[in-house]
């Protein structure tokens, strides 16, 4: 089975530019999750939806982040416009229903110059 | 806010012995508790869960859960140099389909 595609795996771009990260989730998975990790502050949630609606976006840190899930297959995380600070890696994960742990996908690194 | 705390490391551990990786959680409600690995680069994998109080077995991993304490681990025994990686803890609280995650113990395996 595939499991969790994120696309790019890389992405460097100048400050101010606007920049899209993209996730497929496992097939039958009802969650999908987007985490950022940075040395500073490890592993952050920044948002997460359930059968495509978001659930909880407390995490995502200004108004410049924003994410959709147009359907069971695809999700996106955008950031306009982008800063140097926001370069991290971020990771998408995907679940179950019913308690199962979450699996993630490959990471995009991302450097804002 | 919920916390997650793990010794940063780097813990260092001769090939063969016991890594023993320790988490502290606040969340006394949490319900469900997780170990990934994370090597350099990669992303993090599950390798132990634990939802109930005592010791859960698989290989050479054990996860310890001790919720009166607040406090989950994972031992490695007969550690390999295969097992240097990031540890992070994971905790999911009550009626939560969210983790919250340490920021890792960094554990290198001496041959």
């Amino acid at each position: 089975d595939a499991g969790v595609i994120q696309s790019p795996r890389h992405e460097v771009t100048e400050m101010g530019q606007e920049v899209t990260l993209r996730c497929k989730p496992i097939s039958g998975h009802d969650y999908l999750f987007w985490y950022r990790q940075t040395m500073m502050r490890g592993l952050e949630l920044l948002i997460y939806f359930n059968n495509n609606v978001p659930i909880d976006d407390s995490g995502m840190p200004e108004d410049r982040f924003s994410a959709k899930m147009p359907n069971a297959s695809f999700s996106t995380l955008k950031i306009q416009p982008s800063e140097p600070r926001d370069s991290a890696v971020y990771f998408c994960a995907s679940r179950e229903q019913g308690g199962q742990p979450q699996h993630f996908g490959d990471g995009t690194r991302l450097s804002i110059l | 806010q919920k916390e997650v705390e793990q010794n940063s490391g780097p813990l260092s551990v001769p090939e063969g012995a016991i890594a023993s990786l320790n988490c502290t959680y606040s969340d006394r409600g949490s319900q469900s508790f997780f170990w990934y690995r994370q090597y350099s680069g990669k992303s993090p994998e599950l390798i132990m869960f634990i939802y109930s109080n005592g010791d859960k077995e698989d290989g050479r991993f054990t996860a310890q859960l001790n919720k009166a304490s607040q406090y989950v681990s994972l031992l490695i025994r007969d550690s390999q140099p295969s097992d240097s990686a990031t540890y992070l803890c994971a905790v999911k609280g009550a009626g939560s389909y969210q983790l919250t995650f340490g920021k890792g113990t960094k554990l290198s395996v001496i041959p």
